[in-house]
């Protein structure tokens, strides 16, 4: 069964911190997506990143960087220098491809709550 | 802004009451989802569609239906409501189905339903 572990709950840290979410995902599948999404205070959902099952290479975007590893089924996203901006509940999310096709729906984990302080 | 539109943004109703939700997915998005966001279910995949047929089912109670329309909208029914039901509803979309292509869901800011 598919499942997306986010064990921190909340995370509180002072401004220029750095800050690293751990995801650490379930699946049988051998081609699978994960993303990671933003949910400022505000309420919405913004779009952080995807990666493919198939493709291990890091990725840097500004102050933020993925961490994927398959040998522990962990997909971390590390904020360098935080700001207060930064402030939101963070998810983690999987998705499977099966029978010829992915299913294309999202299995998030519970998500972290990052504060961050002035 | 995601390009995917969700009205009304609030909504107070009584137990007992259906409702409908909107969506107006991204300009050129075929496949349209819904999810709901609860305390204590976090969020949870209700139903995909894609251009107007249903393509997976999640979660969803009987109580609750929904469709796409030829316009590519879609609305989330909701009857005989419960308390339980109070939560914050996202409307998502992307291109197509799956990821194979570099697809990504990109979801609305949501409809929040109070149920009193």
């Amino acid at each position: 069964a598919q499942k997306v572990t986010q064990a921190q709950t909340e995370i509180s840290v002072v401004e220029k911190e750095d800050v690293t979410l751990d995801c650490v995902y379930e699946t049988r599948d051998t081609t699978y997506y994960l993303f990671w999404y933003k949910q400022p205070p505000s309420g919405e959902l913004v779009f952080l990143i995807r990666r493919n099952s198939f493709d291990e290479q890091n990725e840097i975007s500004g102050r933020y960087s993925w961490n994927f590893q398959k040998s522990t089924s962990s997909f971390n996203f590390t904020i360098t220098a935080s700001q207060v901006v930064d402030s939101a509940v963070y998810f983690c999310a999987l998705s499977e491809e099966r029978y010829g096709g992915s299913q294309g729906n999202l299995i998030f984990g519970k998500g972290t709550k990052l504060s961050v302080k002035p | 802004d995601s390009g995917v539109t969700q009205t009304p943004k609030h909504l107070i109703t009584a137990t007992g009451q259906r409702v409908t939700l909107r969506c107006s997915p991204r300009s050129g998005d075929l496949s349209v989802y819904w999810y709901q966001q609860s305390l204590d279910q976090g969020l949870q995949f209700l139903i995909q569609y894609y251009n107007g047929e249903e393509r997976a089912k999640g979660n969803i109670l009987e109580r609750f239906s929904a469709q796409q329309f030829p316009d590519l909208h879609s609305e989330l029914n909701l009857s005989s409501l419960e308390l339980g039901d109070s939560a914050l509803y996202f409307c998502a979309s992307s291109v197509t189905i799956g990821f194979q292509s570099g697809n990504t869901i990109y979801f609305g800011e949501g409809s929040w339903l109070t149920v009193v």
